[in-house]
C-alpha cells in the first residue's frame, strides 16, 4: 500500500531563517505531488505541484520554492522566511495520467510557526 | 476565475442530519472531491462526484448537480466524533481546488 510521510511535524524557525520541509512517497510510483498550505481558519491553498522529477509548476508568487531530486520525493524550501509564511504545510500525493476519481492523499502536515 | 463556496460554519445535534453545501465556479471540472480535516490534521478523503446524482456511502452521502456548479455532503445519524471541517474541492486536470472549509460543531 502506499504511504507519504511529511517532517517534522511541528517547527519554529525566526525571521529570516532559511526553511526546508521534505516529503517522500512510498509504495507508487511517478506520482503527482503537491505542496499546499493552510492558514488558520482557512481552505487549502496549492502552492506547487510537481507531475515528475525536476518538473516543478509554481501557483501562487512568494518567497518558497520546491524541488524534485527523485521521482518520490518533494521538497519545499526558502532561503528567508516572512512572518506571513506561518502555517499548515500539507504534502500530497496523486495518481498521474487523468485518472480522475483518485483522490489525493496528503501527508501528517508540518505546524511553522515563524517569531 | 476559480470560486468555491461553502458555510463558513454549521452546528447540529447527535443523531441529527445535517447537509453541507457546496457552489462552485471553476475554468475547468474533471470531478468534485469531499474531504473530512479534524483540527490540526490532515484532510482525509470521504467521497467523489463527476456524474449527476447522488452516491452514497454509508452514513455519508454527496450529490452533485454540474449544471447548477452545485453540491452538498450528507451526514446523517450524527455522533460526536463528525465534529470536523469539510472541504469541498474541484479537480481541475492534475490540480484539486479548495473551498474554504466548513466547521461543523456536533452537539450532546
Amino acid at each position: 500500500s502506499q504511504t507519504i510521510h511529511q517532517w517534522p511535524a511541528t517547527l519554529v524557525q525566526p525571521v529570516g531563517s532559511p526553511l526546508s520541509l521534505e516529503c517522500t512517497v512510498e509504495g507508487t510510483s511517478n506520482p503527482n505531488l503537491y505542496w499546499y498550505r493552510q492558514a488558520a481558519g482557512r481552505g487549502l491553498q496549492l502552492l506547487f505541484y510537481s507531475v515528475g522529477i525536476g518538473q516543478i509548476s509554481s501557483e501562487v508568487p512568494q518567497n518558497l520554492s520546491a524541488s524534485r531530486p527523485q521521482d518520490r520525493q518533494f521538497i519545499l524550501s526558502s532561503k528567508k522566511l516572512l512572518l506571513s509564511d506561518s502555517g499548515f504545510y500539507l504534502c500530497a500525493w496523486g495518481l498521474t495520467g487523468g485518472v480522475s476519481s483518485q483522490p489525493q492523499h496528503f501527508g501528517d502536515g508540518t505546524r511553522l510557526s515563524i517569531l | 476565475g476559480q470560486n468555491i463556496d461553502q458555510p463558513t460554519e454549521m452546528t447540529a445535534t447527535e443523531g441529527a442530519i445535517v447537509q453541507i453545501n457546496c457552489t462552485y465556479q471553476t475554468s475547468g471540472f474533471n470531478g468534485l472531491f469531499w474531504y473530512q480535516q479534524h483540527a490540526g490534521e490532515a484532510p482525509t478523503f470521504l467521497s467523489y462526484n463527476v456524474l449527476d446524482g447522488l452516491e452514497e456511502k454509508g452514513r455519508f452521502s454527496s450529490f452533485l448537480s454540474r449544471s447548477k456548479g452545485y453540491s452538498y455532503l450528507l451526514l446523517k445519524e450524527l455522533q460526536m466524533k463528525d465534529s470536523a471541517s469539510y472541504l469541498c474541492a474541484v479537480r481541475n486536470t492534475d490540480k484539486l481546488i479548495f473551498g474554504t472549509g466548513t466547521r461543523l460543531q456536533v452537539f450532546p
